[in-house]
């Protein structure tokens, strides 16, 4: 297990389809997170997930988005009826939460083009 | 109160010279700040990080301050190199997630 892993690294979507992205965290971390991140902006919170737990969810996160994580180890977010907004590099981080640390390890992000 | 105000947005330094960014949030219950450089195309990664008990904490070339008083963080990166120049956040902890700034760019030039 060497990091923090995430399918597909790319994928361009036509408007109004749906799409799913993967991410596979490292194995011992309990706490998975999803981020958003554009061009010249910071990662913006969208949600996370204590072990199979969905424990909060940002504002910017709309009903065409939702997110699992069915047995606390991989987690899956979809995006229904793409939006050309919707146009971001998606970024997952885990982390093991206890002890005091908060750290994260980011996956390398899937960027989603909608056209 | 949920933002951290990151800057300067961009920062071109000559090699061998410092740099430093500055952040400043407002809610005062944050205890962790890290901060991760990003490299064009790559994921972003923690390079240092500072708990509020703690004023300054250092790791050869990077240095983190933290006021926590007038609610300030600062990374300091000296003798910079090139190889340095990235994107780079920082962040709070509030409580349940990471919140970042903006970014700044930085630009290193031989």
């Amino acid at each position: 297990d060497t990091g923090v892993s995430q399918d597909p690294r790319h994928k361009i979507t036509k408007r109004g389809q749906n799409v799913t992205f993967r991410c596979d965290p490292i194995s011992e971390h309990n706490r998975l997170y999803w981020y958003r991140q554009t061009l010249g902006q910071g990662p913006e919170f969208l949600t996370y997930f204590q072990n199979e737990a969905q424990l909060e969810k940002s504002r910017l996160l709309s009903d065409r988005f939702s997110a699992e994580r069915p047995k606390g180890s991989f987690s899956t977010l979809e995006i229904q009826r793409t939006e050309q907004g919707d146009s971001a590099m998606y970024l997952c981080a885990s982390s093991f939460l206890g002890g005091g640390n908060y750290g994260y390890t980011f996956g390398s992000g899937t960027r989603l083009t909608v056209v | 109160g949920e933002n951290v105000e990151q800057h300067p947005s961009t920062l071109s330094v000559q090699e061998g010279d410092s740099a430093v960014i500055k952040c400043t949030y407002s809610d005062s219950a944050s205890n962790y700040f890290p901060w991760y450089k990003q490299e064009l195309g790559k994921r972003p990664q923690l390079i240092i990080d500072i708990r509020s008990n703690v004023g300054e904490k250092k790791d050869q070339r990077i240095a983190v301050t933290l006021n926590k008083t007038a609610k300030h963080f600062s990374l300091h990166i000296t003798e910079t190199q090139p190889e340095d120049s990235a994107v780079y956040f920082c962040a709070r902890w509030a409580g349940t997630a990471l919140i970042f700034g903006k970014g700044t760019t930085l630009s290193v030039s031989s």
